[in-house]
């Protein structure tokens, strides 16, 4: 079956560390988004990518950094200079002509 | 500035109520999906709107695109606690297709 995963599923950092999650679809998907979610906010995007080789910051992207070397891999890395990343990170992905969003299952990522 | 207001953002309701939640957009909007996201879960697409005063239902739920295209409203009756999670509008935002703008949601609790 296709779809998006996101590893870990629960991830615990020391502060000042830098973490890179996961996100891998097998969906043949163009565009693969990066958001953040918080109790009481939604969703935030971090960064977007309509393309490979290719990706634009999103309303939050301080702190964050993406590469997407591959179509089916979208990694993103918390920096140490995100002040609060702890919070809820979902990888979603949309084809062509077709917006609809399919989410990962997320990784809970908690800074101590 | 958000663009998609959702309100309310709680709502605790007996089985066997009514249920709605509604999202105003400050812009008229091409369309508006709606995402289910279940406790501990990722947010999962249910439906999109695209014509001006569309009405879709699905079983128990019924949404509804307003004749300006700024408004929508999803509507559950006699609610069961199947129905329990937090409930997302998303319309698209600026001229890059495939980025949308979610609502802060709103969290449906139901009591047995």
């Amino acid at each position: 079956d296709g779809g998006i995963t996101q590893s870990p599923k629960y991830l615990f950092r020391k502060e000042g560390q830098n973490v890179t999650l996961s996100c891998e679809q097998n969906l043949n998907h163009d565009a693969m988004y990066w958001y953040r979610q918080d109790p009481g906010q939604g969703l935030r995007l971090i960064y977007y990518s309509q393309i490979v080789n290719d990706f634009q910051k999103g309303d939050i992207a301080e702190g964050y950094s993406v590469s997407r070397e591959k179509k089916e891999s979208f990694p993103l890395t918390v920096t140490s200079a995100q002040k609060n990343p702890t919070a809820f990170y979902l990888c979603a992905s949309t084809g062509s002509g077709n917006y609809r969003y399919t989410f990962g299952s997320g990784t809970r990522l908690t800074v101590v | 500035g958000q663009q998609v207001m959702q309100i309310p953002q709680y709502q605790h309701v007996q089985e066997g109520e009514d249920f709605t939640t509604y999202c105003n957009s400050s812009t008229t909007l091409s369309n508006i999906q709606w995402y289910k996201q279940r406790p501990g879960g990722h947010p999962v697409f249910l439906i999109q709107l695209v014509k001006s005063g569309e009405v879709k239902k699905q079983k128990r739920l019924t949404f509804q695109f307003g004749e300006a295209k700024k408004n929508s409203s999803l509507h559950i009756t006699a609610t069961q606690t199947t129905d329990v999670g937090t409930y997302f509008c998303a319309g698209p935002r600026g001229s890059t297709l495939g980025r949308l703008y979610f609502g802060r949601g709103t969290q449906l609790t139901v009591w047995p």
